[in-house]
């Protein structure tokens, strides 16, 4: 079957580190991304890992380990408006074609002052 | 401004009714994708079509359909046979190999 793991609730400091991790069992695999919903909107992409390693962008970072079916997303310099779920998707992890996204369940984020 | 626009916003259906979702695209993208998403949960794929007069079903597609008779529009139709229709439907489109865009969703509720 089709799984992807990441903790469903994480909570942490204005100012801090967080990382959200994402462990997935899929069909196919052609990379991982990452997708942040605040309440009631739609996803945003945030970043993409088809090859193993670290991608920055701004104060968020992604990483890959394919060999370990494991990524995860680091958000620093927290700020109150990253309170938001944040979703990893597996591309080409879908039995319904390889282009498409496999969803996570979703972690949800919340900034503490 | 380029993006995707989902209409409407909120929609509620009567029991044996057929309601349509619209979801159109100006980013000329090829490929469109409609998912679900239930509270606390992370999105379903229920179709996709990857070029115009073409589409596939994703993984709970039993209860929809759609249409792609246009490169920017791909709208959904929740049939009365979708028993469990509550929920928020998202609208994507994106080429191969790029991040898919997501318009702002409809919340479809029963009356």
């Amino acid at each position: 079957g089709q799984s992807l793991e990441q903790p469903s609730e994480v909570t942490a400091v204005e100012g801090a580190i967080v990382q959200i991790n994402c462990t997935y069992q899929t069909s196919g695999f052609y990379g991982l991304s990452w997708y942040q919903q605040h309440d009631g909107g739609a996803p945003t992409f945030l970043s993409y890992n088809a090859l193993d390693g670290l991608e920055e962008t701004g104060r968020f970072s992604s990483f890959l380990s394919r060999s370990d079916s494991y990524g995860y997303l680091l958000l620093q310099e927290l700020q109150m408006k990253d309170s938001a779920s944040y979703f990893c998707a597996v591309r080409g992890g879908h039995q319904t074609g390889a282009n498409n996204l496999f969803f996570g369940t979703g972690t949800r984020l919340t900034v503490i002052p | 401004d380029g993006g995707i626009t989902q209409s409407p916003k909120y929609l509620f259906r009567k029991e044996g009714q057929n309601v349509t979702l619209s979801c159109e695209q100006n980013l000329n993208h090829d490929a469109m994708y409609w998912y679900r998403q239930d509270p606390g949960q992370g999105l379903r794929l229920i179709y996709y079509s990857q070029i115009v007069n073409d589409f596939q079903k994703g993984d709970i597609a039993e209860g929809y359909s759609v249409s792609r008779e246009k490169k920017e529009s791909f709208p959904l139709t929740v049939t009365s046979a979708q028993k469990n229709p509550t929920a928020f439907y998202l609208c994507a489109s994106g080429d191969t190999g790029q991040p898919q865009h997501f318009g702002d969703g409809t919340r479809l509720s029963i009356l």
